[in-house]
């Protein structure tokens, strides 16, 4: 069975530092891997995806993410982060068969000003 | 661009109630799902559908039911709610290929 690991819950960080959220999977097949955001009292909203090709990926609001096949990982990060980016971040797996999108328990980052 | 709608957004049930959550999506995507949010436990998968006719348990189904009728409509249905089913629901929907796109999401509420 699928599962996702993201080991850090809570982060708190001042503006301008750099950030970087690990995220692990377990799954031997060929994943689809996720990482959304969800702002105070909304849902989730994608940050990024990968599915193939560069392992570097890039998504919305300066966010990027590396994908190491043989590490299983898929972690998150963003050279400068803004008191904006306060929010939960949420990596997620799913295989390519069932479709069948699994969660991490998420982290939650506070960025002061 | 309505995308996933879920109805209602706050409700809430006494023990015992039943009560049916409403999702819908306009992108004639063919994978639905059910997730719940509880704090420190992220998003937990309820049922799931892969089309319409078909749904399948996820890791904490029990006391919910689903069934998928259309391609457009995915209810939860709580038989007898129970406090321990307090919590947010969020439906989303995918298609092959794709990223998941999520509902404004269900506060529930069970007394």
């Amino acid at each position: 069975a699928q599962s996702v690991s993201q080991h850090n819950h809570h982060v708190i960080l001042s503006e301008a530092a750099s950030l970087e959220l690990g995220c692990n999977y377990s799954y031997g097949g060929t994943v689809n891997l996720f990482w959304y955001v969800q702002y105070p009292g909304q849902h989730l909203q994608l940050l990024l995806k990968y599915f193939s090709g560069d392992p570097l990926v890039k998504g919305i609001k300066g966010f990027e993410a590396e994908f190491i096949k043989s590490k299983f990982s898929f972690n998150l990060r963003k050279p400068s982060v803004q008191w904006s980016d306060t929010a939960e971040y949420f990596c997620a797996v799913s295989n390519t068969g069932f479709q069948k999108l699994v969660f991490g328990t998420g982290t939650r980052l506070l960025v002061s000003p | 661009n309505a995308g996933v709608t879920q109805t209602p957004k706050f409700q809430v049930l006494k023990t015992g109630q039943s009560m049916t959550l409403q999702c819908a999506q306009d992108m004639n995507h063919e994978y639905m799902s059910w997730y719940r949010q509880d704090p420190g436990m992220g998003l937990r998968l309820i049922h799931y559908s892969v089309g319409a006719g078909i749904t399948d348990q996820g890791e904490v189904p029990n006391g919910y039911n689903v069934s998928r009728s259309t391609t457009e409509d995915f209810p939860l249905r709580l038989l007898s709610a129970a406090p321990s089913q307090t919590s947010v629901y969020f439906c989303a929907s995918r298609s092959w290929g794709t990223e998941a796109f999520f509902g404004q999401g269900t506060r529930l509420t069970v007394v």
